[in-house]
């Protein structure tokens, strides 16, 4: 299957520090990407979908002055965290689809902690 | 997209075969079945996916019923690495920039 990656994979940061989150799709292009935060035994919730060429959509709820998303190429996403608190903290996690066979595949996650 | 119902947790010996179910009785015609899995502390692994007929790959099969109000997820020979949480989702076609919506899933448990 098609491949997608995050870097980092773990970042600690200070509290009021900015985190900047790549994911990659590897081996096909993506106009549509999504961005997920999960926390501790929960389910997977979208945060936001990410338009290569266009601005994001945000989830409700989800501060887009905050969470500040670019898709500048059709194989790359970024999510920046600004202005990180602790309960940022969190598992952050990319998707994009693969076009050919309809199909969304996960990045391995990104794990953030906020001191 | 319909809604689905999995049980929350199950256990299966190693080696043994492994069957999740899956309701989603508000299916409509034209929407696919989809499974992924979470491996602890690991972003979800697309694994299947089928419209009616009963799919097959080198992970897994699927087995919707002739009604497609329900699918059972099949792992033929489960290992200590199936342990994971299994999604099972209901997705129209074409709808790839649509993001996925993820239940609570089938916590699965191989049992050495």
């Amino acid at each position: 299957g098609a491949v997608v990656s995050q870097h980092p994979s773990r970042v600690i940061c200070k509290s009021g520090t900015s985190v900047k989150i790549e994911c990659r799709s590897l081996d096909f292009q993506a106009t549509t990407m999504f961005w997920y935060r999960q926390f501790p035994k929960k389910s997977l919730m979208l945060m936001a979908t990410s338009n290569e060429g266009s601005k994001a959509t945000y989830e409700q709820g989800v501060e887009k002055d905050k969470f500040l998303i670019n898709h500048a190429s059709l194989t790359l996403s970024t999510l920046t965290v600004t202005s990180a608190h602790p309960e940022d903290s969190s598992f952050y996690i990319c998707s994009a689809t693969e076009t050919s066979t309809d199909t969304q595949y996960f990045g391995p996650g990104t794990r953030l902690t906020v001191l | 997209d319909a809604k689905t119902t999995q049980p929350p947790s199950m256990d299966c010996a190693e080696g043994r075969a492994a069957n999740l179910p899956c309701n989603h009785s508000t299916i409509s015609g034209n929407e696919y079945v989809y499974w992924y899995r979470q491996i602890h502390s690991q972003g979800p692994q697309y694994i299947i996916h089928g419209l009616k007929n009963n799919e097959t790959n080198e992970m897994a099969s699927l087995i919707i019923t002739e009604d497609r109000k329900s699918s059972t997820l099949i792992l033929p020979h489960a290992t200590l690495r199936d342990t994971a949480v299994y999604y099972c989702i209901v997705r129209a076609p074409g709808a790839g920039s649509y993001q996925l919506t993820f239940g609570k899933g089938t916590k699965l448990s191989v049992i050495p």
